[in-house]
């Protein structure tokens, strides 16, 4: 069975600090990988995706992922924050097999940004 | 800017009470999913269809919820009788066909007293 761990719960950086979320995953063939961002009251809105090929993949609001096969890791960066990447961030991990487009997702972290 | 909408936004009702909530999936896909999201659990997959036709409830408490699809632009989601616990708010998302990104509606809380 496919899993996520975001083993950190909440982080609290400075505004304009660089930032690493972490995202272990867990699943027994190619993995399809996500992070989304879910901000107070807000649905989930997709901030970049993995399916194959370059492991270093760029998405919305200047974050980026880089996918490491032999670490089970899809890590989440960005060299500076804003005050407005304060939300609630999930990684997930899906098989996307016509049949199984079943995503599992992580108990999400917690991002506070502070002046 | 195509999105998934969903009705109500915010649901207060007693225990007991029939709960329906509604989603619009995004014109053209053909995969939507149900989801539930409390503190304790996290995100977890209730119900997905494609092309109208459930292909996984295994995470949905089957003697209270119901889901369905009575056409391509409406998904329901049911819950009678309702309980506290199922307070939460329910997420609905949609997908093209061939899988690829989820893209999930703005949800319903749900509160039950």
């Amino acid at each position: 069975a496919q899993s996520v761990t975001q083993p950190d719960i909440h982080i609290t950086v400075s505004e304009g600090a660089s930032l690493e979320l972490r995202c272990n995953y867990s699943y027994g063939a190619t993995p399809y990988l996500f992070w989304y961002v879910q901000s107070p009251g807000q649905g989930l809105q997709l901030l970049l995706k993995y399916f194959s090929g370059d492991t270093l993949v760029q998405g919305i609001k200047g974050f980026e992922a880089e996918f490491k096969r032999s670490q089970s890791s899809f890590n989440l960066r960005k060299p500076s924050v804003h005050w407005s990447d304060a939300a609630e961030y999930f990684c997930a991990v899906g098989a996307l097999n016509f049949g199984n487009e079943k995503l599992t997702f992580g108990t999400g972290t917690r991002l506070t940004i502070i002046p | 800017d195509a999105r998934v909408t969903q009705t109500p936004r915010h649901k207060v009702t007693e225990m007991g009470q029939e709960v329906t909530m509604r989603c619009q999936p995004i014109l053209g896909h053909n995969t939507v999913f149900w989801y539930r999201q409390t503190m304790m659990q996290g995100l977890e997959l209730l119900a997905y269809f494609r092309n109208r036709a459930p292909l996984d409830d295994s995470g949905m408490p089957k003697d209270r919820f119901s889901a369905e699809m009575p056409d391509a632009t409406l998904a329901t989601l049911k819950i009678q009788p309702s309980e506290p616990r199922d307070s939460a708010v329910y997420f609905c998302a949609s997908g093209p066909t061939s899988g690829d990104t989820q893209y999930f509606g703005p949800g319903t809380r749900l509160t039950v007293l």
